[in-house]
Order: C-alpha cells, then sequence, then structure tokens
C-alpha cells in the first residue's frame, strides 16, 4: 500500500492564481482530512469528509474548495491565493473505529508571491 | 474541545527514557487521549492512545492519570531518531470529534 499521497510536493503560485492539490489514499478509508500547517505551529483543519459526496468546513475553510466524488480522492482547490495561504498542507484519512487514527500524506509546500 | 498544554521542549539523552508530559484539566470523560508526532519535514504519525488505562504498543508506553487530567508519553530508550514534535491531542465521540484538534506540541531533542 502506497499510503495517502499528495501532488505536487512544492509549488510556487502567483497572488490571485488557482490551483488544485490531489490527495489520494489506497486504504479504503471512509474519512478523509486537509490541514495546513504554518511554521512553528500546529495543524489546523480546512475541510473533512466522512465519504464520497460528503464534505463539511473545518477550522479555516476561507478561500478553500473541496470535492469527494470517489472514496479513494479528496482535492483541494485554492481559488485566487493570497500570501496568507503560503503554508505546507497535509492530506490525511482514517476509518471508523475507536481509534479513529489518522494516517497523513507527505504534504505540499505550497508559496504564493 | 477540551484543550492540552503541553512543554514547549525537552532534551533527553540518546538510550535513555523520556517522560513526555501533557495536562488536560478539562477532559470530558468520553474523550480519548492521542499522541501524535511528526518528525522534521513529515506528516505527523499516529504514535498511542487511550483512554483511562495504560497502554503500551511497540513505539511507546501511555500513562494516565487515575483522574484522567494528565497524562505521559514514555519513549523507553530514545533514539536519535525519536527527534520530533509530539502532539497531544483529545478527541470525543460529538459531531466533530472525528477532527483532530492539534496544538503547538513539545519539540523532543535527542542528544547524542
Amino acid at each position: 500500500n502506497a499510503g495517502v499521497t499528495q501532488t505536487p510536493k512544492f509549488r510556487i503560485l502567483k497572488i490571485g492564481q488557482s490551483m488544485t492539490l490531489q490527495c489520494t489514499q489506497d486504504m479504503n478509508h471512509n474519512y478523509m482530512y486537509w490541514y495546513r500547517q504554518d511554521p512553528g505551529m500546529g495543524l489546523k483543519l480546512i475541510y473533512y469528509s466522512v465519504g464520497a459526496g460528503i464534505t463539511d468546513k473545518g477550522e479555516v475553510p476561507n478561500g478553500y474548495n473541496v470535492s469527494r466524488s470517489t472514496t479513494e480522492d479528496f482535492p483541494l482547490r485554492l481559488e485566487l491565493a493570497a500570501p496568507s495561504q503560503t503554508s505546507v498542507y497535509f492530506c490525511a484519512s482514517s476509518s471508523p473505529g475507536h481509534s479513529y487514527e489518522q494516517y497523513f500524506g507527505p504534504g505540499t509546500r505550497l508559496t504564493v508571491t | 474541545d477540551a484543550k492540552t498544554t503541553q512543554p514547549n521542549s525537552m532534551e533527553s539523552n540518546e538510550e535513555e527514557p523520556v517522560h513526555l508530559p501533557c495536562n488536560h484539566s478539562t477532559i470530558s470523560g468520553t474523550d480519548y487521549i492521542h499522541w501524535y508526532r511528526q518528525l522534521p519535514s513529515q506528516g505527523p504519525e499516529y504514535v498511542i492512545h487511550g483512554l483511562t488505562s495504560n497502554v503500551n504498543n511497540r513505539m511507546a508506553s501511555l500513562a494516565i492519570a487515575e483522574d484522567r487530567k494528565s497524562s505521559t508519553l514514555i519513549l523507553h530508550r530514545a533514539t536519535l531518531r525519536d527527534a520530533a514534535v509530539y502532539y497531544c491531542i483529545l478527541r470525543g465521540f460529538s459531531g466533530s470529534a472525528r477532527q483532530l484538534t492539534f496544538g503547538s506540541g513539545t519539540q523532543l531533542t535527542v542528544l547524542p
């Protein structure tokens, strides 16, 4: 199993551009999440999904959109990138169960200039 | 969500035990205590979790106080590879409980 994969690893965007961060998991997990991590800080939840076709906002959803058309994929869309969106983005997945252990991808480092 | 308090940083010598404390005085009866760690330039990884009883796995042990207001993650023999930020997180079973709320964690430095 590859686990959770994210592409791209790095990206530089100009202000106002848009892009999609890709996330795929091969563990057949129902739950998927997008977090962002600013330098020296903990992770903050952007959006999450409990299954295909179901998404919900997390703590910091403004400026982002998500979709979940399949169990495996959970892309994160940035519209009109702003410098405040410079961050490292992590995707994670988990399955229902008493632990809800989350498996994280390697992250995408995004710089908006 | 109930909050946790951890020291900003700790140091340990290689091959010695490390005790990482976490205070969670407002924990509710259904909150699980989770620990994750984040190695440099990587995503977080699950370490251990527990509810009331002490727990052991191949990575670490979790000691939970009898009143559940605090817990301690124990690494039995620290290695250089254990240098990471360790997050103590409470997770309950309410509607938003599938989320993990990360604080700033404890930066563990392991000295050779």
